[in-house]
């Protein structure tokens, strides 16, 4: 079965950087883009963004450029989040989600940013 | 970008009522539409693609219909288990935006 597990909750000071994790099983990696959601703390869903996981381009959301990275290694059908320099507007959860109409989500990966 | 604004932000009603919350495009998107619910601390739900297809495994009492502009979510009955929010998203085009929520609540 389809399953994006995400790396586990991070606890970061300002100014730091954090890698997430999307590992992907039961489908072929490369058959769909890759989205990054974020949601902050009690509000709603905001797409940050979506790779391409043949190319391995990505495609940024406007307020998601300069600090926020979309990588991939297909030889281990995972997909990465890197945000630097953070910052306490940051804290959220960050979901992996599966296709452009978002059938897969992972579990959620939770940056909280504080001095 | 395009805006998505969902009404109402909030609404409460009774088991078996008849539940519609409204996504307005800010340009037309044809039916490049999807509705997600999210239930309190669960990861979200694909409900509905392409304005009306429900997806698979979705009761049958959830609906959508719509395009351009103006869409609608219909619940037919409510149910305790729907006590969720629901967001609706466009992906006609890039930045695929959300809707600001509907938080569905049990009168």
């Amino acid at each position: 079965q389809v399953q994006l597990v995400q790396s586990g909750s991070e606890l970061k000071k300002p100014g730091a950087s954090v890698k997430i994790s999307c590992k992907a099983s039961g489908y072929t990696f490369t058959s769909y883009a890759m989205n990054w959601v974020r949601q902050a703390p009690g509000q709603g869903l905001e797409w940050m963004g979506w790779i391409n996981t043949n190319t391995g381009n990505p495609t940024y959301a406007q307020g998601f450029t300069g600090r926020f990275v979309f990588s991939l290694d297909t030889s281990v059908s995972t997909a990465y989040l890197q945000i630097s320099n953070l910052m306490a507007e940051d804290t959220a959860v960050y979901y992996c989600a599966r296709r452009i109409t978002i059938d897969y989500w992972g579990q959620g990966t939770l940056v909280t940013v504080s001095s | 970008d395009i805006q998505m604004t969902q009404s109402p932000s909030s609404l409460s009603a009774s088991v078996a009522d008849r539940v519609t919350i409204t996504c307005r495009a800010s340009q037309g998107i044809s039916n490049y539409l999807a509705w997600y619910q999210q239930k309190p601390g669960k990861v979200p739900k694909l409900l509905i693609y392409a304005a009306s297809t429900l997806q698979s495994g979705v009761p049958s009492r959830f609906s959508g219909s719509g395009s351009g502009t103006d869409f609608t979510l219909t619940i037919s009955s409510l149910q305790p288990e729907d006590v969720a929010t629901y967001y609706c998203q466009q992906y006609n085009s890039a930045p695929w935006t959300f809707g600001q929520g509907t938080k569905v609540e049990i009168k």
